[in-house]
């Protein structure tokens, strides 16, 4: 069974830090999502990485892809507080099963003043 | 455009009662998915709709969920009757026929007391 690990579950960063929230999956995909949660919202769309190597960037964050290491990475340049949010990733198109996503646990990012 | 809409919003209802939730996926979206995300788990995957058509009923947790979209527009996911271990949030999302992303609602939220 397909799982997908994302670490920190909790990540309190000042404004203006970097830093990578990571999500690790356990069986061969090539598609990815990354997806914005604020409280009692929808899911909001970041990313589809759709192969190998792809790195997308919107503002302040940047999403990668290595489907040989089964891992994507979400960095977060220069934070502000307006990104203060819950992160998920989710693996797609994996086994034939192309359009089931399997989520990570998610990532509460707070971004201090 | 219109995105991905649920209704109700939130819903509390006694152990053994009926729920019925809806969804209105984006104009034109062929593709339709349910998802529930119980307290403290991760989002899982419930069904997946090609237009009119169960594509994947692989994650219905049991027979008390019962999930139908006629002429292939609005879903609906009825749980009947419903237990405590079936609160939590119930996602819809859509997808357009060839588009890689999916588009999540709201999500209805579900507390059986």
């Amino acid at each position: 069974e397909l799982k997908v690990e994302q670490n920190p579950l909790f990540l309190s960063m000042q404004e203006g830090k970097n830093y990578t929230i990571y999500c690790n999956y356990s069986t061969t995909s090539d598609r990815l999502y990354w997806y914005r949660q604020d409280p009692g919202k929808s899911l909001e769309s970041l990313f589809v990485l759709l192969s190998n190597g792809a790195v997308k960037q919107e503002g302040r964050l940047m999403a990668s892809l290595d489907t040989k290491a089964r891992l994507s990475t979400l960095h977060i340049t220069a934070a502000v507080h307006d990104l203060s949010a819950t992160y998920f990733c989710a693996v797609g198109n994996y086994g034939g099963a192309t359009n089931k996503l399997i989520f990570g646990t998610g990532t509460l990012l707070a971004v201090q003043p | 455009e219109a995105g991905v809409t649920q209704f109700p919003s939130h819903s509390v209802i006694e152990k053994g009662q009926t729920v019925t939730l809806r969804c209105d996926p984006i104009s034109g979206h062929d593709n339709l998915y349910w998802y529930r995300r119980v307290m403290g788990k991760e989002i899982k995957f419930l069904l997946h709709f090609v237009k009119e058509s169960k594509q994947d009923e692989s994650g219905m947790p049991n027979n008390r969920f019962l999930a139908e979209r006629t002429g292939g527009t609005y879903s609906t996911l009825k749980v009947q009757p419903a237990e405590l271990e079936d609160s939590g949030v119930y996602f819809c999302a859509s997808r357009g026929t060839g588009g890689n992303t999916i588009y999540f609602g709201e999500g209805s939220w579900l507390t059986v007391v």
